[in-house]
């Protein structure tokens, strides 16, 4: 079967840094995405893991760890604007379908 | 990139009516899918819409309910039919690129009343 967890709901302050963690099981594994969705609007990319190790993107990191069906979302230097849902999604082997995680509320306060 | 129109961005509709949606995407896609997200939940893949064929749907949806048409690589339709209150959601369509990141079009919030 395929299955994503995430956290439901998180709070940080403002400056802090935050690990927003995924666990999968999917029918193979063609990559692991992470999206942000502020409320009322469509998810966007934020980053995306094939291979195992630490991919940095500015403010925004994101890892994976095969082995383990594990990955993580870092947001350094948090800021208000980062509320937000973040979803995380799995692609099956096929490398055609996102399995979506429940997503996950950062809430961010001053 | 992909930059993706959809509309409408919001309705409220009767039951037992239907709502089509559409999606027009700015270059040519092999792969475009609809979604469903329902308040306070993650995304659910209703079906894949394939040029020149019939989608394919995901365990629970059935082409009765949600019929999709894919006339070219550039635009895609969703109707959702003879509507109950249930069907209340944010209904999503996404097309991938290079065989990497999907993009979603803005949703269309649909309300049943």
């Amino acid at each position: 079967g395929q299955n994503i967890d995430q956290p439901t709901e998180m709070t940080a302050t403002e400056g802090a840094i935050v690990q927003i963690n995924c666990t999968y099981q999917t029918s193979g594994f063609n990559g692991l995405f992470w999206y942000q969705q502020h409320a009322g609007e469509a998810p966007t990319f934020l980053s995306y893991n094939v291979l195992d190790g630490l991919e940095e993107k500015g403010r925004f990191s994101s890892f994976l760890s095969r082995s383990k069906g594990y990955s993580y979302l870092l947001l350094k230097e948090l800021q208000m604007k980062d509320s937000a849902s973040y979803l995380c999604a799995a692609r099956d082997n096929y490398g055609q379908n996102f399995v979506f995680g429940p997503g996950t509320r950062l809430s961010v306060l001053p | 990139s992909a930059v993706i129109s959809q509309k409408p961005s919001r309705d409220i509709c009767q039951r037992g009516t239907s709502l089509t949606i559409q999606c027009q995407v700015d270059s040519q896609v092999t792969m475009m899918f609809w979604y469903r997200q329902q308040p306070g939940q993650s995304l659910t893949l209703i079906a894949t819409a394939n040029q020149g064929s019939e989608a394919t749907y995901e365990s629970g949806f059935v082409i009765d309910k949600f019929p999709i048409s894919r006339p070219n690589l550039t635009f895609s339709t969703l109707t959702v039919s003879n509507m109950s209150p249930e069907d209340s959601s944010i209904y999503l369509c996404s097309v991938e690129t290079r065989g990497t990141e999907a993009f979603f079009g803005q949703g269309t919030r649909l309300t049943v009343v």
